[in-house]
C-alpha cells in the first residue's frame, strides 16, 4: 500500500519569502491533517479537512497560512509571507476515519 | 465541537521510573481509541487501536486501558528509558463521518 507522500522533504527559505507543501494521501482516504512541530515543542494540529471540507482550522495562523484540498484529494499549505518561527517540520496524515497514517513531512527552516 | 484532551502536557522523569499519562475524549458516538509516539524529526508511529471497554493493550514496557464509558484512556511505561523521550498523541474516532480527533500530546522526557 502507498502511504502518504509529502515533498518538498527541505526547504530553506529568507524570511518574508512564501512557500508551499504538497501532501498526496492514501487513496481513498477522506481525512487529511496538517500538523506543525516546532523543535522543542508539542505537535500542533493546523487544520483538519474531511474530503475538501475544512473541519477545524482553529489553530491555523490565517493571516499568513492557507491550505486548500481540491477535489478532496491532495493537499496544499502555504506559508505568505513566512516568519522565523514558522522554522518548524511540517506533517501531512491522511485516514479513513480509524488509524492515521503520516508522511516523513517536511523541514522547513526560514532564515 | 468535538475535543480529546491529553494530560499531562509534559514531564520529566528519571531513567527507571514508571510513568502515566490520560487521554480524554467523549464517549458519545465513540468507536476507537488511537495511541502514537512521535519522536522528533520522525513520522508518528503506531502503538495501540482499542475499541471496547476494559481494553488493555501491551507492547515491550508501553500499556494502555480503554474506560469508554467515562471517556479516558491511559498509557503506562514501565522502568522508562532515554529512548522514550517523545510526544505520546492519542486520538479518538467515532461513528458516522469517519471522524479522528487528535489530541495535543504529551511529551515525554527521560533524563538518564
Amino acid at each position: 500500500e502507498a502511504g502518504v507522500a509529502q515533498s518538498p522533504r527541505y526547504k530553506i527559505i529568507e524570511k518574508r519569502q512564501s512557500v508551499a507543501f504538497w501532501c498526496n494521501p492514501i487513496s481513498g482516504h477522506a481525512t487529511l491533517y496538517w500538523y506543525q512541530q516546532i523543535l522543542g515543542q508539542g505537535p500542533k494540529l493546523l487544520i483538519q479537512f474531511q474530503n475538501n471540507g475544512v473541519v477545524d482550522d482553529s489553530q491555523l495562523p490565517k493571516d499568513r497560512f492557507s491550505a486548500e484540498r481540491l477535489k478532496g484529494v491532495d493537499s496544499t499549505l502555504k506559508i505568505q509571507p513566512a516568519k522565523l518561527e514558522d522554522s518548524a517540520v511540517y506533517l501531512c496524515a491522511s485516514s479513513l476515519g480509524g488509524r492515521a497514517f503520516f508522511g516523513q513531512g517536511t523541514r522547513l527552516t526560514v532564515v | 465541537i468535538l475535543n480529546v484532551e491529553q494530560s499531562p502536557q509534559s514531564l520529566h522523569v528519571q531513567e527507571g521510573d514508571s510513568t502515566n499519562f490520560t487521554c480524554s475524549f467523549p464517549s458519545s458516538n465513540f468507536y476507537a481509541l488511537h495511541w502514537y509516539r512521535w519522536e522528533t524529526a520522525k513520522s508518528p508511529e503506531a502503538l495501540f487501536v482499542m475499541t471496547l471497554n476494559g481494553d488493555e493493550k501491551k507492547k515491550g514496557r508501553i500499556s494502555a486501558t480503554l474506560n469508554t464509558k467515562e471517556g479516558y484512556s491511559y498509557l503506562y511505561i514501565k522502568g522508562s528509558q532515554p529512548e522514550d523521550s517523545a510526544t505520546y498523541l492519542c486520538a479518538s474516532e467515532y461513528t458516522g463521518g469517519f471522524k479522528t480527533i487528535f489530541g495535543a500530546g504529551t511529551r515525554l522526557f527521560v533524563k538518564a
